[in-house]
């Protein structure tokens, strides 16, 4: 069975420094693997997302992932954090074309100024 | 695009009491699922459905049922609810040829 763990359950950091959100993943097929982001009393985001192909992911406000297999690991990184990145950050796994998604229990980011 | 719509936004109920929830899918996405998230944890997998179908499951009790009509909308219902079902329940929508998943912004059920 597939699963997800999150080592980190908050992660204080200060403002314009890096960050880094660890996520390992369990499964014995291939996968597709994401990250969602959850601001207060709201729904989940699209982050970035590994479904083949280049082991770099990148999201269009600076975050990356990289999709380790070896490892079985897909961290999230940024080298400069901002106020506006406080938020619950979810790593996700599913089969390729199931849409059925096994979450991590997240990790608080609060940046801090 | 209005995204997927959830409502409604609260709810609050009290035991033994059953609860439907709603979800209009992203326009072109033909698969809703649902999603259980109480506080401080992951959302959990409830169920999947697909062509009026469901067509995947997760470890919930038959308490939790759903539909899918023809225009992909979907509902969740709760039976019996217990001080446990409280939690915020999302719906996902995909499908159009895109590999990932859209939320809504959730329903957030309290039992009392």
């Amino acid at each position: 069975a597939q699963s997800v763990t999150q080592l980190d359950s908050q992660v204080p950091v200060f403002e314009e420094a890096p960050v880094e959100l660890r996520c390992n993943y369990s499964s014995s097929v291939s996968v597709y693997l994401f990250w969602y982001v959850q601001y207060p009393n709201q729904g989940l985001q699209l982050l970035l997302k590994y479904l083949s192909g280049s082991t770099l992911v990148e999201s269009i406000n600076g975050f990356e992932a990289e999709f380790n297999k070896s490892q079985t690991s897909f961290h999230l990184r940024k080298p400069s954090v901002h106020i506006s990145d406080t938020a619950e950050y979810f790593c996700a796994v599913s089969d390729p074309g199931t849409y059925k998604y096994i979450f991590g229990t997240g990790t608080r980011l609060k940046v801090l100024a | 695009d209005a995204g997927v719509t959830q409502s409604p936004t609260h709810l609050i109920k009290t035991r033994g009491q059953q609860v439907t929830l709603r979800c209009s899918p992203k326009s072109g996405h033909d698969t809703v699922s649902w999603y259980q998230q109480a506080l401080g944890q992951g959302p959990q997998f409830i169920f999947q459905y697909y062509e009026e179908e469901e067509r995947q499951r997760g470890n919930f009790p038959d308490r939790f049922s759903g539909h899918q009509f023809p225009n992909y909308s979907s509902e969740l219902n709760v039976n019996a609810l217990l001080l446990g079902d409280s939690a915020l329940y999302l719906c996902a929508s995909s499908g159009g040829g895109r590999a990932e998943a859209f939320f809504g912004q959730g329903t957030r059920l309290t039992v009392v």
